[in-house]
């Protein structure tokens, strides 16, 4: 079992709509989780981070975790063709500040005009 | 307010020669991690390094690779003797606590 999973996609969605993303992770004792957007050909950039159970807002992005289910999710509202990245999930294994991001294979979304 | 600045951008190198990537952390930030990233890939974890310590090698090759995070300068990432399975973008992130930024990359070609 891989360390943190991703479904690679791609998952295509029409303008205005929601894209949901998700992962799941194998350490039970992670406890700080993040999201990032690679456009094709640049550097990951951090989008959100969560830490506790439940969502976490801001502007058009929801993360969402559930450490009982092993989850993390990430929600885009009114999707735009901008949004069209791979979209990364990184764990952080183990319970303290290990440092050690370990990062899911990436979901390809792709937003239709 | 500069963010994590990683040169060379691009660097070929042949067969057979070094290649040493550089990467100087945000400022403030004390902790950098190096990553490898094979086209259509993930991010691979290499190295987790703070001021004059390595933290975690784990993921980086234990032959021609090193790294290094000298108390005055930026953090290096050494890659001696290159094959063409090294051709990849190599990434350094840098964080003061947990939040990890990430610097433009290092886009190495072997030839």
């Amino acid at each position: 079992q891989k360390e943190v999973e991703q479904n690679s996609g791609p998952l295509s969605v029409p303008e205005g709509a929601i894209a949901s993303l998700n992962c799941t992770y194998s350490d039970r004792g992670s406890q700080s989780f993040f999201w990032y957007r690679q456009y094709s050909g640049k550097s990951p950039e951090l989008i959100m981070s969560i830490y506790s159970n439940g969502d976490k807002e801001d502007g058009r992005f929801t993360a969402q975790l559930n450490k009982a289910s092993q989850y993390v999710s990430l929600l885009i509202r009114d999707s735009q063709p901008s949004d069209s990245a791979t979209y990364l999930c990184a764990v952080e294994l183990g319970s303290g500040n290990t440092g050690k991001l370990i990062f899911g294979q990436g979901t390809t979304l792709q937003v239709k005009p | 307010n500069a963010g994590v600045m990683q040169n060379p951008r691009h660097l070929v190198r042949r067969r057979g020669q070094e290649a040493r990537l550089r990467c100087s952390p945000m400022k403030g930030h004390s902790h950098v991690y190096w990553y490898r990233q094979l086209p259509e890939e993930g991010l691979k974890f290499m190295v987790y390094l703070q001021k004059e310590n390595i933290i975690d090698e784990s993921g980086m090759p234990k032959e021609r690779f090193s790294a290094e995070f000298p108390k005055e300068g930026p953090s290096i990432l050494r890659i001696q003797q290159v094959v063409r399975g090294d051709s990849a973008a190599y990434f350094c992130a840098s964080s003061s606590q947990t939040e990890a930024f990430f610097g433009q990359g290092t886009r190495l070609t072997v030839v």
